[in-house]
């Protein structure tokens, strides 16, 4: 099976930076994603790592070790519209493109 | 490109109801996913279809849940009876069968909020 973790609530503040980690456990892994949710809406695609290391798109960030089953996300330069949940979801090699999601993080952008 | 169709957006039905949702997804994407989201989770796979064969519905509730893509395009997913915990958000994705990561990306509809009571 699969088991994914990341924190449930975070909170910022306007122009900084932040990041919302996300551990994982899969056989097979092929692939961390991470998507943006606001509420009410649907999720959106942010991010792709597949290999180690720092995936660059803006202001957004995503980060993937293997080896720790671990990865993150970093937003800087924080809005008020980055208030939303962010999901990670892994892809395994048995899951045929499906993805398996974690809860999610809620994060509070303040001024 | 014309996203991911679904309807209704919400519906409410008392328990022991039927309900229908409809998703017709990205035009060419040959994989479709129905998700159910509960407040505060991450969606969950209920079931996957490649065109129109079924690829993986280990985890959708059989005895109350179906879902069928005919023709490979379109897709009904069908709750009878509904219970209390089936309120949720039904989450419909689709993807490309090939091309990178392009084929990796999942795209989501809005979703159809279904209430139970």
């Amino acid at each position: 099976g699969q088991n994914i973790d990341q924190p449930t609530e975070m909170t910022a503040t306007e122009g900084a930076i932040v990041q919302i980690n996300c551990t994982y456990q899969t056989s097979g892994f092929n692939g961390l994603f991470w998507y943006q949710q606001h509420a009410g809406e649907a999720p959106t695609f942010l991010s792709y790592n597949v290999l180690d290391g720092l995936e660059e798109k803006g202001r957004f960030s995503s980060f993937l070790s293997r080896s720790k089953g671990y990865s993150y996300l970093l937003l800087k330069e924080l809005q008020m519209k980055d208030s939303a949940s962010y999901l990670c979801a892994v892809r395994s090699l048995r899951g045929r493109r499906a993805l398996t999601f974690g809860s999610g993080t809620r994060l509070q952008v303040q001024p | 490109e014309a996203g991911v169709a679904q309807s209704p957006r919400y519906k409410i039905i008392e328990k022991r109801q039927s309900v229908a949702f409809w998703c017709n997804p990205i035009s060419g994407h040959a994989t479709l996913y129905w998700y159910q989201q509960i407040l505060g989770q991450g969606p969950k796979l209920l079931i996957q279809f490649q065109n129109n064969g079924v690829v993986d519905d280990s985890q959708l509730p059989k005895d109350r849940f179906s879902a069928e893509r005919l023709k490979g395009v379109d897709s009904t997913l069908k709750i009878q009876p509904a219970k209390l915990e089936d309120s949720a958000v039904y989450l419909c994705a689709s993807s490309p069968l090939t091309g990178g990561t392009g084929a990796n990306v999942l795209t989501f509809g809005a979703g159809s909020r279904l209430t139970v009571l």
